[in-house]
């Protein structure tokens, strides 16, 4: 099947600073990768949808200029939480579309 | 309005029983896809079964079954003998398949599921 991994699968940092995430795809191209976020003890909710060669998809509420995401290649798709607050620590996990595959998922905790 | 809806926050089971955890969903498109995930304390996302809006049988994968009742709109997940890896959250999601490109995953709330010894 599809495998997708991802990177760093988990991260603590301080409040203001960002951080990057990477999610690769490991045995197929996609030219698009769909990101979620899940809070604790919540559901999954998509965030934004990543496109190769164009700008991603934001789903309404997410805010862009604070979750910047890259699709630099077929197989690596990146979310980037710019200025991180505690509010935005949550479980952050990829999936590649039209498969049943996440990726492992990253656990971002900001002091 | 909620596409897929998950009435049991948590549910208990004897080991080696079965269970069955619920979920309706609600679409207008004829063509969709229903899926069961498993996501146990390491929080991956474990896919369990498949259903397609037009399979005329009811999907199984081993332990796994899923109850399709399209005319009440619903996709229950029932896991026979239940073992103690078992525990875990399940969710039910649904991909509407008829409009062009990409679509996304919509889950619901989710099921805790405990089993005991």
């Amino acid at each position: 099947g599809a495998v997708v991994s991802q990177h760093p699968s988990w991260v603590i940092c301080k409040s203001g600073t960002s951080v990057k995430i990477e999610c690769r795809s490991l045995d197929f191209q996609a030219t698009t990768m769909f990101w979620y976020r899940q809070f604790p003890k919540q559901s999954l909710m998509l965030m934004a949808t990543s496109n190769e060669g164009s700008k991603a998809t934001y789903e309404q509420g997410v805010e862009k200029d604070k979750f910047l995401i890259n699709h630099a290649s077929l197989t690596l798709s990146t979310l980037t939480v710019t200025s991180a607050h505690p509010e935005d620590s949550s479980f952050y996990i990829c999936s590649a579309p039209d498969t049943q595959y996440f990726g492992p998922g990253t656990r971002l905790t900001v002091l | 309005a909620q596409k897929i809806t998950q009435t049991q926050p948590g549910m208990f089971v004897q080991e080696k029983e079965a269970v069955t955890l619920d979920c309706t969903y609600d679409t207008s498109d004829p063509s969709y896809g229903l899926f069961w995930y498993k996501q146990p304390s390491s929080g991956e996302m474990i896919f369990l079964i498949y259903q397609g809006s037009y399979d005329q049988q009811n999907a199984t994968e081993g332990r796994y079954s899923l109850n399709f009742q399209k005319a009440r709109k619903s996709a229950n997940l029932v896991i026979s003998a239940s073992q103690l890896g078992d525990s875990a959250m399940y969710f039910c999601a649904m991909r509407e398949e008829f409009s062009g490109g990409y679509n996304k995953l919509i889950f619901g709330a989710g099921t805790r599921l405990a089993v005991h010894p």
